[in-house]
């Protein structure tokens, strides 16, 4: 059963435009929301989170945005670059127990110039 | 900065081997991860420990085990290894607590099993 969901394998968008990836999650039991980057042959790296008390999380071009009614959530990331091009994850920490993340499927954003 | 650590990027294996896949951190971290990547699938949480000689089964455990006997090192452990154990193995680790929400991940492990 897959508690975080990322619909979208893949994105494409203009370098300078925004990208907008997108996340569902069907458990409540999650305190925070997390982004992470990754490029082939390397480790996932942290980019951007959000507690669920909030909406929004501004970091620079990223900005994460919750909608807590709608389980979803986004990652928007304005202006595109060329070096933005990598597969975006979506994650949700449980609760309880040792916090571990519950990971979606991947987005592989690609920007074009 | 934190430093995850996996001993191997790339490593090539025979159906029925026991393999070991290491993975240490500097950063005095309680909790420590392994998952496995999969195309489609994301990353799937097979072991987790939150202190020594601690651990816990997550998602997808069969087929593998744990040992973390000091708190830097955590090992996944493939009893006999299959095919469809080829895989991308990623160790992660984190500190607990309210308001410690990101996990660090090493490079990752790049298994194939032939």
């Amino acid at each position: 059963d897959q508690q975080v969901k990322q619909n979208s394998p893949s994105l494409s968008v203009q370098e300078g435009r925004i990208s907008i990836l997108n996340c569902d999650y069907t458990n409540s039991m999650f305190d925070y929301f997390l982004w992470y980057k990754k490029y082939p042959a390397e480790g996932p790296t942290f980019l951007i989170s959000i507690s669920s008390i909030k909406d929004k999380n501004e970091d620079g071009r990223f900005t994460v945005f919750l909608n807590k009614s709608a389980k979803h959530l986004s990652l928007h990331i304005v202006p595109s670059q060329p070096g933005d091009s990598a597969v975006y994850f979506c994650a949700a920490r449980l609760i309880q127990g040792a916090q571990k993340l519950v990971f979606g499927q991947g987005t592989r954003l690609t920007i074009n110039p | 900065d934190v430093k995850v650590t996996q001993s191997s990027r790339y490593l090539v294996k025979r159906t029925g081997e026991k393999v070991f896949l290491e993975c240490v951190q500097d950063m005095d971290h309680e909790n420590m991860f392994w998952y496995r990547q999969d195309p489609g699938l994301g990353l799937r949480l097979i072991y987790f420990s939150y202190d020594v000689k601690m651990k816990e089964k997550g998602d997808i455990p069969e087929g593998y085990s744990v040992s973390r006997e000091k708190k830097e090192r955590f090992s996944l452990i493939l009893e006999s290894a299959s095919t469809n154990q080829t895989s991308m193995y990623l160790c992660a680790s984190s500190l607990p607590g309210q308001s410690n929400t990101e996990a660090f991940f090493g490079q990752g492990t790049r298994l194939t099993v032939v």
